[in-house]
C-alpha cells in the first residue's frame, strides 16, 4: 500500500518552454503533498507544500510564479516549471502522506533537463 | 532554522559487518517524528525506519535499528549484517507532527558495502 506515482520519470525540454510533472497517490487520499528538489550529490530541499483545495505554501527563495503547484484533488498534485532555464535542470521528487502522523511516501522522481 | 546534521559524508564497510550512521537534530517541538530514508542509485526514496519522539523504546526493523537519545537530540541508525544491497545514500529526516510542514533532511551519508 501507500504508493505514490510520479510522471514523467524524465523529461528534456527547450529553454523557455513549460513542463508539467504529476504526482498521484494511488491507494490513499493525500491531504498534503510536498515537492522537493535534489541537485546531484546533495540532499532533498523542500520547495513547497501543497494542500488540496488551497494555495501552495512555498519555501523561502522558491519563486511561486516559476514553479506553479496545483493540488486539484486528494490524489493529484502537479508542479509546472514555467519558462524553464538550464539552471532549472534537476531531480524533482514529490511526496504525500495520509495525515500528519503518517510517514511520507515518495514518488520515483522526475529528472528534468533543460537545453 | 531547525536543522538535521549528518556528520559522515561517506562510510565504507565490509559485507556482513555492522555499521552505525550518526544523526543529530535541532528542534523546539516536544512532539516530532524522526526517519531514516535510503536512496539507492535509482534515486527512489525508501523509508527504512521511523521513530516517534514520545516513544522511549528504540525502533527496530529487521537488520535496522536506531539509538534514539532524546535529551542529546541524537538519532543514529545501526545496520547489522550489512549486505551489498544496502549500498545507498542514507538520509536522516525530521518533522513535527500536527502541522503541514515537510521533512527536513540531513545532507546524507553515502554508505558503501564492500564485498
Amino acid at each position: 500500500g501507500a504508493v505514490v506515482s510520479q510522471h514523467p520519470s524524465w523529461v528534456i525540454c527547450k529553454s523557455g518552454t513549460s513542463v508539467k510533472i504529476e504526482c498521484r497517490s494511488l491507494d490513499f487520499q493525500a491531504t498534503t503533498m510536498f515537492w522537493y528538489r535534489q541537485f546531484p550529490k546533495q540532499s532533498l530541499m523542500l520547495m513547497a507544500t501543497s494542500n488540496e483545495g488551497s494555495k501552495a505554501t512555498y519555501e523561502q527563495g522558491v519563486e511561486k510564479d516559476k514553479f506553479l503547484i496545483n493540488h486539484a484533488s486528494l490524489t493529484l498534485s502537479t508542479l509546472t516549471v514555467t519558462s524553464a532555464h538550464p539552471e532549472d535542470s534537476s531531480f524533482y521528487i514529490c511526496s504525500a502522506r495520509m495525515d500528519s502522523s503518517s510517514p511520507l511516501h515518495f514518488g520515483n522522481g522526475t529528472r528534468l533537463t533543460v537545453t | 532554522a531547525q536543522t538535521v546534521t549528518q556528520s559522515q559524508p561517506e562510510m565504507s564497510v565490509q559485507e556482513a559487518e555492522t555499521v552505525t550512521l550518526s544523526c543529530t537534530y535541532d528542534t523546539s517541538e516536544s512532539n516530532y517524528y524522526l526517519f531514516w530514508y535510503k536512496q539507492p542509485p535509482s534515486r527512489q526514496m525508501i523509508l527504512v525506519i521511523r521513530q516517534e519522539a514520545y516513544k522511549q523504546q528504540n525502533a527496530t526493523e529487521n537488520r535496522f535499528s536506531v539509538n534514539f537519545q532524546k535529551a542529546a537530540k541524537s538519532f543514529s541508525l545501526k545496520i547489522s549484517d550489512s549486505q551489498l544491497g544496502d549500498t545507498a545514500m542514507y538520509f536522516c529526516a525530521r518533522y513535527s507532527g500536527g502541522g503541514a510542514d515537510g521533512l527536513t533532511f540531513g545532507k546524507g551519508t553515502h554508505l558503501i558495502i564492500q564485498p
